[in-house]
């Protein structure tokens, strides 16, 4: 069975910063394409990065150019997010998500993790 | 404001049939890029609802149907049940803007 854990989310003053995980299990994680996306309070889903199945290619949404590091180590089956210079539009519930494979959608998600920037 | 369009909400009564449209440009569905639909039930993560703008992953009911034509994308449910009250989200991908793209979400109620 597939399993994408986020961890790592909480509450941290705008400006700081935040490392978030995802564990995965069930799958050949280093074959997969993976993904963030987040989802602000009350509102729809942003993609905002991507990572290719070695790590040797991302890509980044302009609203965290710049401020966040998406990285992965397949021999521990993980994925990370590292999010710098926080600010409270920053503030949502953060997914890891596998992309299938060859094409550009999402078939599975995790369960998601709060990242709350407060001001 | 998304760059693909959906209403924000839409309802039904059970048994009923409902759609959800998803409006896009040149630059995405119109590219000739897929659509894809996710269902989010409350308090809970997406799930894959439709890929490749008609596919159902295994497990999705034959209520769920999805099409797709020239800058547009449509989510057909038929037979609505009550568990189908959810957020229903459309994805696709932006050639102008190298990046992936959602909809804005529709809330669909079951009357």
């Amino acid at each position: 069975e597939v399993q994408l854990v986020e961890s790592g989310g909480g509450l941290v003053q705008s400006g700081g910063s935040l490392r978030l995980s995802c564990a995965a299990s069930g799958f050949t994680f280093s074959s997969y394409e993976m993904n963030w996306v987040r989802q602000a309070p009350g509102k729809g889903l942003e993609w905002f990065s991507y990572i290719s199945s070695s790590g040797s290619t991302m890509y980044y949404a302009d609203s965290v150019k710049g401020r966040f590091t998406i990285s992965r180590d397949n021999a521990k089956k993980s994925l990370y997010l590292q999010m710098n210079s926080l600010r409270a539009d920053d503030t949502a519930v953060y997914y890891c998500a596998r992309v299938a494979v060859g094409a550009i959608y999402i078939d599975y998600w995790g369960q998601g993790t709060p990242v709350t920037v407060s001001s | 404001q998304s760059v693909l369009t959906q209403p924000p909400s839409v309802s039904g009564a059970p048994g009923q049939r409902v759609t959800i449209s998803c409006t896009g440009s040149s630059s995405n569905i119109g590219a000739g890029y897929d659509v894809h639909w996710y269902q989010q039930l409350p308090r809970t993560a997406p799930k894959l609802l439709i890929y490749g703008n008609t596919n159902r992953p295994s497990g999705v009911p034959d209520r769920f149907s999805g099409s797709k034509s020239g800058t547009s994308a449509s989510l057909a449910i038929t037979g609505l049940q009550a568990e189908d009250e959810a957020d229903y989200y459309c994805q696709s991908y932006d050639s102008s803007l190298s990046s992936w793209v959602f909809g804005g979400g529709t809330k669909l109620t079951v009357l």
